[in-house]
């Protein structure tokens, strides 16, 4: 079965910390894959989208990675910061926005 | 900036009733989705929808569920006969195209929580 998984579950540093999600997927002909951030009782808000041809994307102080060959993908954060605390979920689009979502990893930034 | 909105934000319902799920996507947007997400589980895709017609369905979205746009800006999600098992946050979704070709987006709406007592 396709999946996507992220880890850690759960991660919590210290305000100024540079921090790096990790996300893997099973299935390596993904059309794109997405970082969405949702904070509790909110919707998801996507950060990121990389296309399967592209390598990187950057908005900000996010970064993020992918890897087809290997089926991974890293959501890096720079310098963090309180407000960056909420469940980062990584999503695959395989099937013309039929998503699989990863379970998600939840941050806390530390003041 | 533009957003989804969905209501209500809550709804309760008895098992065996018909709930109806609103949603208003972005003006623009072509496209229309509902996922959900069952308490300390993935966010599941539903169904996506397009042009009056639904473009792509799970094994979830069975003949208990189905969507309607009714007019130019509401997009409904109808549970026919609700289950305990249905009790979900529900997403509501929108993008320009849909397309595969284009570097887009999902917009999120934030959601229906549902409990089906």
């Amino acid at each position: 079965k396709q999946e996507v998984t992220q880890i850690p579950a759960a991660l919590s540093v210290p305000e100024g910390e540079n921090l790096v999600l990790n996300c893997s997927f099973t299935d390596s002909a993904i059309y794109n894959l997405q970082w969405f951030r949702q904070d509790p009782g909110k919707g998801l808000t996507s950060l990121l989208l990389i296309q399967s041809s592209q390598r990187e994307q950057t908005s900000g102080r996010l970064n993020a990675s992918l890897d087809k060959s290997s089926g991974r993908s890293t959501l890096y954060i720079a310098a963090s910061q309180p407000g960056d605390s909420a469940t980062y979920l990584c999503a695959d689009d395989h099937n013309n926005n039929d998503m699989r979502f990863g379970a998600g990893t939840r941050l806390t930034v530390k003041p | 900036e533009p957003e989804v909105t969905q209501t209500p934000s809550h709804q309760v319902t008895q098992m065996g009733q018909e709930v109806i799920l609103r949603c208003v996507p972005i003006s623009n947007h072509l496209y229309f989705y509902w996922y959900r997400q069952i308490l300390g589980q993935k966010v599941e895709f539903l169904v996506s929808f397009y042009n009056n017609e639904i473009s792509e369905k799970s094994e979830i979205f069975d003949d208990q569920f189905s969507v309607e746009r009714p007019d130019g800006s509401n997009f409904t999600l109808k549970i026919r006969s609700t289950k305990l098992e249905d009790s979900a946050m529900y997403f509501c979704a929108s993008s320009v195209t849909g397309s595969l070709a284009t570097n887009e987006k999902l917009f999120f709406g934030s959601g229906t929580q549902l409990s089906v007592l």
